[in-house]
């Protein structure tokens, strides 16, 4: 498996509080994704980066926010949770090129906000 | 953007039997469509992609087939079994339009049951 680490796996958080998820790899890839998987919807992209500092919105961004200080990591914050942000959150990572490369996705982070 | 459809939501088949799962896309410029299985609380992974320039390819008991004409591709699953239940989701995209990278769009996921 890629090496593709979600933190924390499980959290539960109030309306209206800040969330971060985190998302760490060790493949030196340089895309990385932020997907969230609702039932009926499949998979969204919320935010997704290709390179350090360099990000951009997705199908669902409203409400979210992503940074990308170092190669390594890719953060998504719910700036205030709401209900609607329940969700189990996938991050994903591919290699550049010009041809379509392997999405690897890491294990899913449940987000419960109540 | 991108839009993919996908059908059935369900389907559920007999151990040995066949199992086909289709979707639609409509944006004309994507070139890449992979499928990925997703068991039950495991993380989605590729089972098999195929490219605007192929027209089918196949992996043993798996293959997907491409029609860019009308814009239709397909999972076939032979001799299927019990192992192979799981939800798949087809997806589509295009890097090049996109400057690299893989921004996937998703189907909506067909849960396939294989009964003994």
């Amino acid at each position: 498996d890629a090496g593709i680490t979600q933190s924390p796996r499980h959290k539960v958080t109030e309306t209206g509080t800040p969330v971060t998820l985190r998302c760490h790899q060790t493949e030196n890839h340089r895309y990385m994704y932020w997907y969230r998987q609702d039932p009926g919807h499949g998979l969204r992209l919320i935010h997704y980066s290709y390179g350090v500092k360099d990000t951009d919105k997705g199908e669902v961004s409203d409400g979210y926010s992503v940074s990308r200080s170092k190669t390594e990591d890719f953060l998504l914050t719910l700036e205030s949770a709401t209900s609607s942000q329940t969700s189990v959150y996938f991050c994903a990572i591919s290699e550049s090129g010009r041809s379509n490369t392997e999405a690897f996705f890491g294990q899913g982070t449940r987000l419960t906000v109540v | 953007g991108e839009n993919v459809e996908q059908h059935p939501s369900t389907l559920s088949v007999q151990e040995g039997d066949s199992a086909v799962i289709k979707c639609t896309y409509s944006d004309s410029a994507s070139n890449y469509f992979p499928w990925y299985k997703q068991e039950l609380g495991k993380r989605p992974q590729l089972i098999i992609d195929i490219r605007s320039n192929v027209g089918e390819k196949k992996d043993q008991r798996i293959a997907v087939t491409l029609n860019k004409t009308a814009k239709h591709f397909s999972l076939h699953i032979t001799e299927t079994q019990p192992e192979d239940s799981a939800v798949y989701f087809c997806a589509a995209s295009n890097a090049e339009l996109t400057g690299g990278g893989n921004k996937l769009t998703f189907g909506t996921g067909t849960q396939l049951k294989v009964e003994l």
